[in-house]
């Protein structure tokens, strides 16, 4: 059984497009997480959910939108598409407080 | 505010060399530390954690102990393999009740030669 799962493993695109990431943990977590990953693989947080509810936002463009339908859930929406975008995006899971957090395998995202 | 700084790569060492990596943190509070590993084309893997002062985390022949004196919390292996190739990223969980989620390094390419 996977821990946590991202679909889709490659995603390419055109600029100005909508798209979505999935996210699913059956680890039992109350918090989920993504992480993006550029070029020179430097990884930062964007969003952390708990329970459903937003915790952390980051200084993501609001083109980004998380969602979370249940506490197994966190799916990521991105609209209008720039090429900036263009990085490899992790969901995570984990604990409160200090708990390490399992990572999905990623979603390569290319922006043509 | 917090962060952390780990050595620039890439390392290239030679089969059964000794490894080590550093890392130092700055942050609030007591953090717990980390370290990631991401083998070429996955996700981060747990390597070793340690959540308080003097703590040694160990795992598959690497350790890292929690230094706060010197803010440090660097990797070391006694004699590295081929498939030790990987990026390492130390990571700190953020103080002040936020979740937890983590500050990364920059990480550190590792290549390991037969």
């Amino acid at each position: 059984d996977t821990a946590v799962s991202q679909t889709p493993k490659y995603l390419v695109t055109q600029m100005g497009n909508d798209k979505s990431i999935k996210c699913e943990q059956n680890l039992g977590h109350d918090t989920m997480y993504w992480y993006k990953q550029d070029s020179k693989k430097f990884l930062k947080i964007m969003f952390s959910y708990n329970n459903k509810e937003l915790i952390i936002n980051e200084t993501v463009p609001n083109r980004f939108s998380p969602k979370s339908p249940d506490k197994a859930h966190l799916n990521l929406h991105i609209n209008s598409l720039e090429l900036g975008d263009s990085a490899v995006y992790f969901c995570a899971s984990g604990g409160s407080g200090y708990n390490e957090q399992f990572f999905g395998p990623g979603t390569r995202l290319t922006v043509l | 505010g917090n962060s952390v700084t780990q050595m620039e790569g890439p390392v290239t060492l030679s089969e059964e060399a000794f490894l080590t990596i550093n890392c130092t943190y700055t942050a609030t509070g007591y953090p717990s530390l980390f370290w990631y590993v991401q083998y070429p084309g996955e996700g981060l893997q747990l390597l070793l954690k340690a959540t308080k002062a003097d703590d040694k985390g160990s795992n598959k022949g690497f350790e890292a102990t929690y230094r706060k004196e010197t803010t440090s919390f660097h990797l070391e292996k006694g004699s590295v393999q081929v498939s030790d190739s990987a990026v390492y990223f130390c990571a700190l969980s953020r103080d002040g009740g936020s979740q937890g989620n983590l500050i990364f390094g920059k990480g550190t390419k590792l290549s390991v030669k037969p």
